[in-house]
């Protein structure tokens, strides 16, 4: 059973240009979540999403990011006009529960490490 | 969202017993208490859970304190494959995501 897998591990944009990060979960797994780790600091929670439905968003700065999952392919989290404190690794989570119970466990990707130049 | 505390730092010698400590003083009588590890230049990975019995899986022990405001994570015999930072975190009823805190960054030495 293949783990969460993303791509590409390594995306270097210029200022201004768009991001697009892409998360494949584990087979059997419909719920998805998206979390930035700035350097030296700790996992941020961004989006939590179910095929076709965002779930929730509470972390999501409120302009130029956005992610879906389709009902076919992986789930994507998209920057617009990136700047330079864009910079991060964004990892990927996916589980196969519902994500509403306390002891659940997320199954983490390798991450993409986004650059701005 | 409950918080922990948890040292910055720890060192320990290969094939040593490390004990991890996490103090979540505000913790509730619905919380769980998970350890999550990230390895260098990995994504975290799952270690253990528990809500108040101690527990016990390949990778580690979790002993969890009888008023539940505090937890050690307990790994038996440190190999060097160990070394990353150790999250403990706090999972509320019916909550979707994970809280990370800074973690406590471990050191193996051969």
């Amino acid at each position: 059973n293949a783990g969460v897998m993303q791509n590409p591990r390594h995306l270097v944009r210029r200022r201004g240009q768009e991001a697009r990060l892409r998360c494949s979960p584990m087979k059997g797994h419909s719920h998805v979540y998206w979390y930035r780790q700035l350097p030296e600091e700790g996992l941020k929670f961004m989006v939590y999403l179910q095929k076709e439905n965002i779930i929730d968003e509470s972390g999501m700065p409120k302009e130029r990011f956005s992610a879906e999952f389709p009902k076919e392919g992986p789930s994507i989290l998209r920057i617009q006009q990136v700047v330079r404190g864009d910079s991060a690794a964004y990892f990927c989570a996916s589980s196969p529960t519902p994500g509403h119970t306390s002891t659940d466990t997320q199954y983490f990707g390798p991450g993409t490490r986004l650059t701005v130049l | 969202d409950a918080k922990t505390t948890q040292p910055n730092s720890m060192e320990s010698n290969e094939e040593e017993p490390v004990h991890l400590p996490c103090n979540h003083s505000t913790i509730s009588g619905t919380d769980y208490i998970h350890w999550y590890r990230q390895l260098p230049s990995q994504g975290p990975e799952y270690v253990i859970h528990g809500l108040t019995s101690n527990v016990n899986n390949r990778m580690a022990s979790l002993a969890i304190a009888e008023d539940r405001k505090s937890s050690t994570l307990i790994l038996h015999r440190a190999t060097l494959r160990d070394a990353a930072v150790y999250y403990c975190i706090l999972r509320e009823g019916n909550t979707d995501k994970l809280i990370f805190g800074t973690g406590t960054r471990l050191q193996v030495f051969p």
